[in-house]
Order: structure tokens, then C-alpha cells, then sequence
């Protein structure tokens, strides 16, 4: 089984629906990342949290909502798809507790492919 | 601002050398990364450089100079199966220490 683990993995809705990402991590690591990929952008943070209690936006919130439901779950919602909400969406994991670079190294998911119509 | 550029595409042969370069421009600094991603799949971390200088990793070194705000990935070696993206990523401390990725260089290797 996947460390990093997300659902759905491919996703086709319609504008205005209502959507879930969701990610589960058997690391055991307190951080969790949602991140957006778009091709010739690269990686843009979404939300982020350093722990259960913990939920900061990203550099691109807005649309977008999360809720770390418990130290292993880190989900993403969509209130209300658009059609420039359509990308390459990963979650991502890290452990602030390893020693150096550890503790800064992302452990990514599969991905989760959302087209919205 | 946050800027972290890196070229779009290279080629490059079997067997041979090829280097990446990466150069950022961010609010603070903690540490270079660079992942390495296959097409449809996750990104893979391949190095880490917070101080100055080259760190060797089998076919893989990367190198860091903090003064030039500037970062080089080197494959040596090069396998049909190092094809891929390489994303260079800067952890910046300011305002909660996010890491900010590049948009990635796609490599090509030809037989």
C-alpha cells in the first residue's frame, strides 16, 4: 500500500458541484500539504497544516477549503467547481520531527487528476 | 518577490552528462531541493543543499551557492529512464516555511 494515499484518483464534474479530494499518510508525519500542478506553472500550495489543530492558506486558497479531520487525514474541497480549478491535484506529507533534511522532504501522493466541465 | 526559474526542456544522449540549472530569488532561505517527476506521477525527492558546495548521490550531485541565489542538478551517466521533470524547490522561512517549487525542466534522453 501507497504511504501517501489519495481518492479520487481521476475526477470529471460540471461547474458548480460540489467536490472532495481526500489523503491519508501511514507515515505517521504531523505535516500535510495540498498542492495544485498546471503545466508551465509547477507546484502551487494550496493549504497547508503543521498539525491537527493547524490550517494555513497557501498561495492560491481562495476557491478552496480543507479540513484535517486527523493527524493521518488532510482533505480538499472544491464549495463550488470552475473550470480553471482543472488540474493535477497532489497531497503531500513531511515530518518535522526527522533530523535535517528530513524533516523538510515532501512525500507525495499519485495524484488526483479533477476536470471540471 | 518568489521567483524560481529553471529551463523549460533539455535533451540530452545516453551515456552522457547533462546539468540543470536552477536560480531563485525568495524572501529567506532554508534549504534546495530538487524532485525528480515521471510523467502522471508523484515527484520524488533526489537531493538536499542548505550550505554552499556539491553534494554526490550515486549518478546525481547538486550543487548550491547561496550568494548567487543559484542551484545546478548534474546526471551523469545518463539512462533512458532519467526522461523525466526536475523540479527545483526553495523552503522559505518567512511566513510559515513553505517550500516553493520551480516550474521544472523536462528531459529528454535520446539513444
Amino acid at each position: 500500500d501507497a504511504d501517501v494515499t489519495q481518492t479520487p484518483r481521476n475526477r470529471i464534474t460540471k461547474t458548480g458541484k460540489r467536490i472532495m479530494l481526500e489523503c491519508s499518510q501511514t507515515k505517521g508525519h504531523d505535516r500535510m500539504y495540498w498542492y495544485r500542478q498546471d503545466p508551465g506553472l509547477g507546484l502551487r500550495l494550496i493549504y497547508y497544516s503543521f498539525d491537527v489543530k493547524d490550517i494555513n492558506k497557501g498561495e492560491i486558497s481562495d476557491g478552496y477549503s480543507v479540513s484535517r479531520q486527523a493527524q493521518a487525514k488532510f482533505s480538499l474541497s472544491l464549495e463550488s467547481a470552475i473550470p480553471n480549478q482543472t488540474a493535477l491535484y497532489f497531497c503531500a506529507t513531511s515530518d518535522s520531527h526527522s533530523r535535517a533534511a528530513g524533516a523538510n522532504v515532501l512525500t507525495f501522493g499519485a495524484g488526483s487528476r479533477l476536470t471540471v466541465l | 518577490g518568489q521567483n524560481i526559474d529553471q529551463p523549460t526542456e533539455m535533451t540530452a544522449t545516453e551515456g552522457a552528462i547533462v546539468q540543470i540549472n536552477c536560480t531563485y530569488q525568495t524572501s529567506g532561505f532554508n534549504g534546495l531541493f530538487w524532485y525528480q517527476q515521471h510523467a502522471g506521477e508523484a515527484p520524488t525527492f533526489l537531493s538536499y543543499n542548505v550550505l554552499d558546495g556539491l553534494e554526490e548521490k550515486g549518478r546525481f550531485s547538486s550543487f548550491l551557492s547561496r550568494s548567487k541565489g543559484y542551484s545546478y542538478l548534474l546526471l551523469k551517466e545518463l539512462q533512458m529512464k532519467d526522461s523525466a521533470s526536475y523540479l527545483c524547490a526553495v523552503r522559505d522561512p518567512t511566513g510559515g516555511f513553505k517550500t516553493i517549487f520551480g516550474a521544472g525542466t523536462r528531459l529528454f534522453v535520446k539513444a
